[in-house]
């Protein structure tokens, strides 16, 4: 079975940074890899499918890249709607989600 | 707008199943090619991948899920639903139903609508 695993686990940040989160597959998934956006008490948010395609609607200061088995999402400039935790999935066969990576104020 | 809405019991007693339904409004469970599929995430942790059931009617689970989960589709009510048995205190969660996008492009997750999530407690 693949596994993901994301990196840190955690990050404090201040409104303007930049933040990258780094998602890593067991095995290879080709860029087959979604990124979520989760804040407390809702359901999570799509932002990148395909590893790098920004789903509609969402701020272009949200990207994503990589292929394989490495891969990444970068907050340009965090902005104080961008605190929240994040979940990377593998995107086929079975879509198992990262542990997340929670963002907070520093 | 695709809507979908959980419903189910929010209190199920230990070694009982569990069976939650996922209405789907805004478009037809069976007219495309989507999956539909069920997440949860236990109070305070992360989201957990439970399975997923394609328009045609096959099915994926959580390999971990597996021998205790069935996802089923009634298209005349437009819903698919969720059992999981033999429930124990680590299956508390919020559960969520969800729908992809298209598979070609998203690939069999990548889940664009979700329902609120509802809260199920096992305890007896």
């Amino acid at each position: 079975d693949i596994q993901m695993t994301q990196s840190p686990s955690s990050v404090s940040a201040s409104v303007g940074d930049r933040v990258t989160i780094t998602c890593r597959a067991s095995q290879g998934i080709s860029s087959w890899l979604a990124w979520y956006q989760q804040k407390p008490g809702k359901a999570p948010k799509l932002l990148i499918y395909a590893a790098s395609s920004l789903q509609s609607g969402v701020p272009s200061r949200f990207s994503g890249s990589g292929s394989g088995t490495d891969f990444t999402l970068t907050i340009s400039s965090l902005q104080p709607e961008d605190f929240a935790t994040y979940y990377c999935q593998q995107a086929n066969s079975f879509p198992l989600f990262g542990p997340g990576t929670k963002v907070d104020i520093k | 707008q695709l809507q979908l809405q959980e419903s189910g019991p929010g209190l199920v007693k230990p070694s009982e199943t569990l069976s939650l339904t996922c209405t789907v409004s805004g478009g037809s469970i069976s007219s495309s090619s989507y999956y539909w599929g069920w997440i949860r995430q236990p109070p305070g942790k992360g989201l957990e991948w439970i399975g997923s059931i394609y328009y045609s009617g096959s099915t994926y689970y959580n390999p971990s899920l597996k021998s205790r989960v069935t996802i089923s589709v009634d298209t005349s009510k437009n819903q698919f639903s969720l059992k999981l048995s033999s429930v124990t205190a680590a299956d508390t969660a919020v559960y969520y139903c969800a729908r992809n996008g298209a598979p070609r492009y998203y690939g069999s997750g990548s889940y664009i609508y979700w329902g609120q999530g509802t809260l199920v407690t096992v305890s007896s």
